[in-house]
């Protein structure tokens, strides 16, 4: 079975504060994301990467860094978190192939930024 | 980006009664997801199915890629199907590997 591990189920963080949101998922997959979920808004994809030091913005990138040195770990980066960033972060990997193409989720990160 | 909308928003059923969820997409598709999301936040993988019809137990998909429609079937209902069934379909032309869209999700309790 595929894991993605998400290191902290729940944070409560200041407004300003840096904050390191990681993922790491075993299964040797080269794409991987970051969403975040909203109560209204649903899932809506803030960054993902497709290799190793590469990045690309999702939907809504404004506020938000990714850092991805190694295959298996993508981490989101809040530089200077503010209490609009409350929400649930969700990191995912990628699995593609001739007959299939499917998304498996980590167990969410949920932030509250005071 | 393709738009998927998902109805009803909210269904209450009591247990061992059956469902059907619907997602409508606004493109033709090559990825389609349909996930639950449990009452601790974790999305599970229900069926990958762009097209056809798969079977896993009690749950069901069919897409019919031309009429641009999914419909997952929930048989015999459980209080552990409760939760937040979401319909996904690629986000741009990678089939998937730059993401995938989300519908808002059907809230789904089953009462005892």
């Amino acid at each position: 079975d595929v894991k993605v591990t998400q290191s902290s189920r729940y944070l409560v963080k200041r407004t300003g504060e840096k904050v390191f949101l990681e993922c790491v998922q075993d299964m040797d997959h080269e794409n991987m994301f970051w969403y975040r979920q909203d109560p209204g808004l649903g899932l809506r994809l803030i960054y993902f990467s497709y290799d190793v030091k590469m990045k690309e913005k999702g939907d809504i990138p404004e506020g938000y860094s990714v850092s991805r040195e190694k295959k298996e770990r993508f981490s989101l980066i809040l530089e200077s978190a503010s209490t609009n960033q409350t929400s649930m972060y969700l990191c995912a990997s990628f699995h593609g192939g001739a007959d299939t193409g499917e998304l498996f989720f980590g167990e969410g990160s949920r932030l509250t930024v005071l | 980006g393709i738009q998927v909308e998902q109805s009803p928003p909210d269904l209450i059923l009591q247990e061992g009664a059956n469902s059907t969820l619907r997602c409508n997409f606004s493109d033709s598709v090559n990825n389609l997801q349909w996930f639950h999301q449990n009452p601790w936040g974790q999305l599970i993988n229900l069926f990958y199915i762009p097209s056809g019809t798969k079977q896993n137990g009690r749950l069901s998909a069919t897409t019919v890629a031309t009429e641009r429609y999914s419909l997952l079937y929930i048989s015999s209902s459980q209080t552990t199907d409760s939760g937040v069934y979401f319909c996904a379909v690629e986000r741009g032309s990678g089939g998937g590997a730059d993401g995938l869209t989300f519908g808002k999700g059907t809230h789904l309790i089953i009462q005892p």
